[in-house]
């Protein structure tokens, strides 16, 4: 499979607890993207890397989420003290920069459930 | 804030029959165009994009960008029930260095056999 993966699929946690997310893109993929998604809505941008430099972070990263990409190729992304808000589908996607008509293609996304 | 606005519907659609999802978007400096389309508990599924004005054609889908009017939109002809699932419009603004996307809510499309 030469898609965009991501562990775990599905997490249950209980609230004040952390958690940890991976995503390993496309492999030639030099870009690559958080976003989360609660029912009912479309995906919300949450930060993007470009190999290993953290390029953009929506105010909805608060402080309490991090994201590293330290070699360039997977990403993951940590929750601290999580909070029921927090329960949502976070989807990683990637795409390859140079190419004009790239576009982002998503991961099959981890569903969180803080209970 | 950039925002894009779709039809949350349900819009139902015969079989056979063509559908039409709209979308609207407020940066004017938005530089390309994306439908996915989502099923139940799965990830977006690209379906196409486009970023000059007019019509682009793959197959059933036709995607359509009004630039003057911040309007997109996407034509799915000979609608099959297989097409049931929510269509979700995006937008980029690459050209100020922001990369993410930015959704809308979606439109759930039923297509009626």
């Amino acid at each position: 499979d030469t898609g965009v993966s991501q562990d775990p699929r599905h997490k249950i946690t209980k609230r004040g607890q952390n958690v940890t997310f991976r995503c390993d893109p496309i492999s030639e993929h030099n870009r690559l993207y958080w976003y989360r998604q609660t029912l009912g809505q479309g995906p919300e941008f949450l930060t993007y890397f470009q190999n290993e430099a953290q390029l953009e972070k929506s105010r909805l990263l608060s402080d309490r989420f991090s994201a590293e990409r330290p070699k360039g190729s997977f990403s993951t992304l940590e929750i601290q003290r999580t909070e029921q808000g927090d329960s949502a589908m976070y989807l990683c996607a990637s795409r390859f920069r140079e190419r004009v008509e790239e576009t982002q293609y998503f991961g099959p996304g981890t569903r969180l459930l803080v209970l | 804030q950039k925002e894009v606005e779709q039809n949350s519907g349900p819009l139902s659609v015969p079989e056979g029959a063509i559908a039409s999802l709209n979308c609207t978007y407020s940066d004017r400096g938005s530089q390309s165009f994306f439908w996915y389309r989502q099923y139940s508990g799965k990830s977006p599924e690209l379906i196409m994009f486009i970023y000059s004005n007019g019509d682009k054609e793959d197959g059933r889908f036709t995607a359509q960008l009004n630039k003057a009017s911040q309007y997109v939109s996407l034509l799915i002809r000979d609608s099959q029930p297989s097409d049931s699932a929510t269509y979700l419009c995006a937008v980029n603004d690459s050209g100020g260095g922001a990369d993410g996307l930015t959704f809308g809510k979606g439109t759930h499309l039923i297509i009626q056999p």
